[in-house]
């Protein structure tokens, strides 16, 4: 089992619709950042979460830690968020911190 | 533009070749990070350099290896290449500090044929 598991692994929405995408984990973490990759391959961070909720324009992230489980939602789809969007958990091993990495969904949002 | 540089983004070479990428993280950063994204593997971390000590490592192969030199740049530096390797590296660059944003690179495509 990966320690970092993302549903759906694939969405097609239409323009409009509210999207969810989740992330469940299985370690302790210190952060999780949910990461957009668009078709060309660069990375955009979209957020850091280590608790409660964030917003940033129609995008909104939420994180329970006691139940490992964060959230990623779309409000008011458009095309241009057609991407790939990846789960990250950050672990501390002593003073060391790594990411681990879900496989990513692919978003698909039809005009 | 994240602020994140590397360089090449696109490499093809031979099996057995050596290539090194070159990353020049965002001003002021101190972490580097390299990962590999390859079709079957998603993202994998494989080293972090902090203000140039190796901090963390781990999918990473004895033939690869990585630096951070005084100015902070990093390379990452892939030997006797095999086809398997063909993928995309990343850098990133964070303040380090528990929990603080990282920042990709447009990554480097390095296809081995």
């Amino acid at each position: 089992k990966n320690e970092v598991e993302q549903s759906p692994q694939n969405l097609t929405a239409q323009e409009g619709e509210f999207i969810t995408i989740n992330c469940s984990y299985s370690v302790g973490i210190s952060a999780l950042h949910w990461l957009q990759q668009h078709p060309g391959g660069g990375i955009v961070s979209l957020f850091m979460l280590s608790s409660g909720k964030k917003k940033h324009g129609r995008l909104i992230a939420t994180i329970n830690i006691q139940e490992k489980h964060s959230s990623l939602h779309i409000t008011a789809s458009h095309p241009r968020d057609s991407a790939v969007y990846i789960c990250a958990v950050r672990t501390y091993t002593g003073a060391n911190s790594k990411l681990t990495f879900g496989k990513g969904i692919t978003l698909s949002v039809r005009p | 533009d994240s602020g994140v540089t590397q360089t090449p983004k696109h490499l093809i070479t031979a099996t057995g070749q050596r290539v090194t990428l070159r990353c020049s993280p965002r001003s002021g950063d101190l972490s580097v990070y390299w990962y590999q994204q390859s079709l079957d593997q998603g993202l994998q971390f494989l080293i972090q350099y902090y203000n140039g000590e190796e901090r963390a490592k781990g999918n990473i192969l004895e033939r690869f290896s990585a630096q951070q030199f005084p100015d902070l740049h990093s390379e990452l530096n892939l030997s006797s290449l095999e086809l398997g390797d063909s993928a995309l590296y990343f850098c990133a660059s964070s303040v380090e500090g528990a929990g603080n944003t990282i920042y990709f690179g447009e990554g480097s495509w390095l296809t081995v044929v």
